[in-house]
């Protein structure tokens, strides 16, 4: 059973599309994260999303946009995109907010590799 | 600024010895410290975690030291492996609520046969 999955794990796309990453999770947490990772490997946070409530956006292009339906899934859409979105884009989900149970253990999907060229 | 620092360069040791990976962090006041192993192609998964009010945690053969004085964290890996090569991430988290995780940008580690 994956814990946190997310689709596609691939995508090659050119400049100016649109295309979305989709994540679930069934571990039952409450909160749920994109980070990207760049060439140079630094994991920086996205957003995070609280039982479906936006609670993290850490300066990110308008272009990126989440939308969790529920509070399993955790969706990515970005608009025109750009060659500097090229990247590997992981969702992640962690038990609680604030780690007052888990310490705020993550939870990571294997990543999805975006190269816009 | 804030900043985590871990050694950009790879970290390579002999099968059999001990691994010392470091983690610096300034203008932070973590309540947590998280060790996260990541390997090519994979997501990062999580190792250990210790407290603030922690010194020394344990896990098999994963040890972890936090030093909120000198703003440190050491991770050892006893009796390596070569399948214990892979990337470690340190990762702090703080806020208000504990909320933010912020993670280093990893050391590789090559543990040869």
């Amino acid at each position: 059973d994956t814990a946190v999955s997310q689709t596609p794990k691939y995508l090659v796309t050119q400049m100016g599309n649109d295309k979305s990453i989709k994540c679930e999770q069934n571990l039952g947490h409450d909160t749920m994260y994109w980070y990207k990772q760049d060439s140079k490997k630094f994991l920086k946070i996205m957003f995070s999303y609280n039982n479906k409530e936006l609670i993290i956006n850490e300066t990110v292009p308008n272009r990126f946009s989440p939308k969790s339906p529920d509070k399993a899934h955790l969706n990515l859409h970005i608009n025109s995109l750009e060659l500097g979105d090229s990247a590997v884009y992981f969702c992640a989900s962690s038990q609680d907010l604030g780690g007052r149970v888990s310490g705020n253990t993550i939870y990571f999907g294997e990543g999805s590799w975006l190269t816009v060229v | 600024s804030q900043k985590i620092e871990q050694n950009s360069e790879a970290l390579n040791i002999q099968e059999g010895k001990t691994a010392t990976l470091t983690c610096n962090y300034t203008n932070y006041s973590p309540a947590y410290l998280q060790w996260y192993r990541q390997d090519p192609g994979r997501g990062p998964v999580f190792l250990l975690l210790i407290r603030e009010n922690e010194k020394e945690k344990r896990k098999e053969r994963l040890k972890v030291t936090f030093d909120t004085t000198l703003k440190q964290s050491l991770f050892h890996i006893t009796a390596s492996q070569p399948a214990d090569s892979a990337t470690y991430l340190c990762a702090l988290v703080s806020g208000p609520g504990g909320f933010k995780t912020i993670f280093g940008a990893g050391t590789r580690l090559f543990v040869k046969a």
